[in-house]
Parts: structure tokens; sequence; C-alpha cells
């Protein structure tokens, strides 16, 4: 029940294009779930983060969309760059508990 | 630089041997976490501070591994008679826990350890 599901484990996108990356969750009590991305030897970095109240946040070129009855969530990248080739993880914790429970991550390939 | 900052970035070490990391997290966050990421998998919680208190730890964090964060800012993570299977990224992160009910946590570089 602490799992976070992420998919794909792996995605290839034309420069210009949508990348989209799925994770999924069992635990109700979850209610903030942050992206995370992380380049080659260095440390994550938040890249925006949602709380079940909403069902959308935008923020530049990067939309978190959230559906809770299917307890699910996703990161739509708009126009993609080379420079978001990267590895992005989803997460998710308990208010009162911080410890991030993460997905298995998706290793994004822009194609220029 | 006023980042999480993890020393040594890395750590090539002999089965059985200890080792020692430190974690200087930004000036005045009060929480502290430590991860451990295995290649190609996502960060894995391991146990976190609040100022110097250490208010939980993981199953993963076997009796062989110790932290502590003596004067509630920087932090180290020991780990006795090292294995194998220790080898991995281990992440320190920070926030400041208080002004908000959700966090941001801030992660610094990590520090990788091989175990030979």
């Amino acid at each position: 029940q602490q799992q976070v599901k992420q998919s794909p484990q792996s995605l290839i996108v034309q420069k210009g294009g949508i990348s989209i990356i799925n994770c999924a969750y069992e635990n109700t009590a979850f209610d903030y779930f942050p992206w995370y991305q992380q380049f080659p030897g260095k440390g994550p970095a938040l890249l925006i983060a949602i709380r079940p109240d909403v069902s959308e946040k935008k923020e530049g070129r990067f939309t978190i969309s959230f559906n809770k009855s299917a307890k699910q969530f996703s990161l739509h990248i708009m126009d993609s760059q080379p420079g978001d080739s990267a590895t992005y993880f989803c997460a998710a914790s308990i208010e009162s508990n911080y410890q991030l429970i993460w997905g298995a991550g998706t290793k994004l390939i822009i194609k220029p | 630089d006023t980042g999480v900052s993890q020393d040594p970035r890395h750590k090539i070490t002999k089965r059985g041997q200890n080792v020692t990391f430190r974690c200087d997290p930004i000036s005045e966050h009060n929480r502290l976490y430590w991860y451990r990421q295995t290649l190609g998998q996502g960060p894995e919680f391991l146990t976190y501070f609040q100022n110097e208190a250490q208010l939980e730890k993981s199953r993963l964090l076997s009796d062989r591994f110790s932290a502590e964060r003596p004067k509630g800012s920087f932090s180290t993570l020991e780990i006795q008679r090292t294995e194998q299977g220790d080898s991995a990224m281990y992440l320190c992160a920070s926030t400041a826990y208080g002004d908000s009910s959700y966090n941001e946590q801030f992660f610094g570089p990590g520090t990788r350890l091989t175990v030979l």
C-alpha cells in the first residue's frame, strides 16, 4: 500500500513533442505528490508538486494532472527540449510524515 | 553555495571496512533526511531528523547503520562492516518544517559508495 508505481520506464520523444509520465498510488492518506528531475551524478531536484485538492497544476512547460478517484497523477512536459533529457521520479507523502515514497523513475530522452 | 552539501562525493572501500558520510543541510533547515538510491531505482527512505532528534528509521537501516545529528546542524551516516550490497548513492535532503505543512525537500549531490 506504500508503493508508487511509475510508467513508462523509459521514453523517447522528438524535440517539440509532449512527454507524458504516469504514476499510480494505493495509499489514500497520501496528500503531497511531487515530481523530481535528476541528471546523472546529481541529486534529485523538485520540478513541480501538487496536492489532491486541485486536479491540475501548471508551471511553465510542466503540468501535473491529478485524478483522485483513480489514484493516479501524471507529468506532462510540453514543447520538450533536449535539455529536458533526464530521469524523472514521481513521489508521494503524508502531511504528518514527510517520508517520500518514490516511483522507480522514467528515463526521458528528447531527440533533436 | 547555500544548497545541501555532502562529503565525500565518492567513496571506494573494501568489504568489512567502516565508512562515514557527512551532510550539511541548508542553513536553518530543521529537518534532515537520508535516502539510499541504487542504480536504476528511486530513492528509498532511511531515516530523518528534526533538529537533533532522530524521529524515524526505516527497516532498511540495519544495526550496521547509524546516523547522528548532534547539534541539529550537520549529520553523519556511518556504515559499519560494509557489504557489497551497501554499494549505492546515499542522498541527503533538508527542509524547513513548521512554516508550511507541505515541504519541499532539497537534495544534495549524494555520496556514491562502492564496496569492493
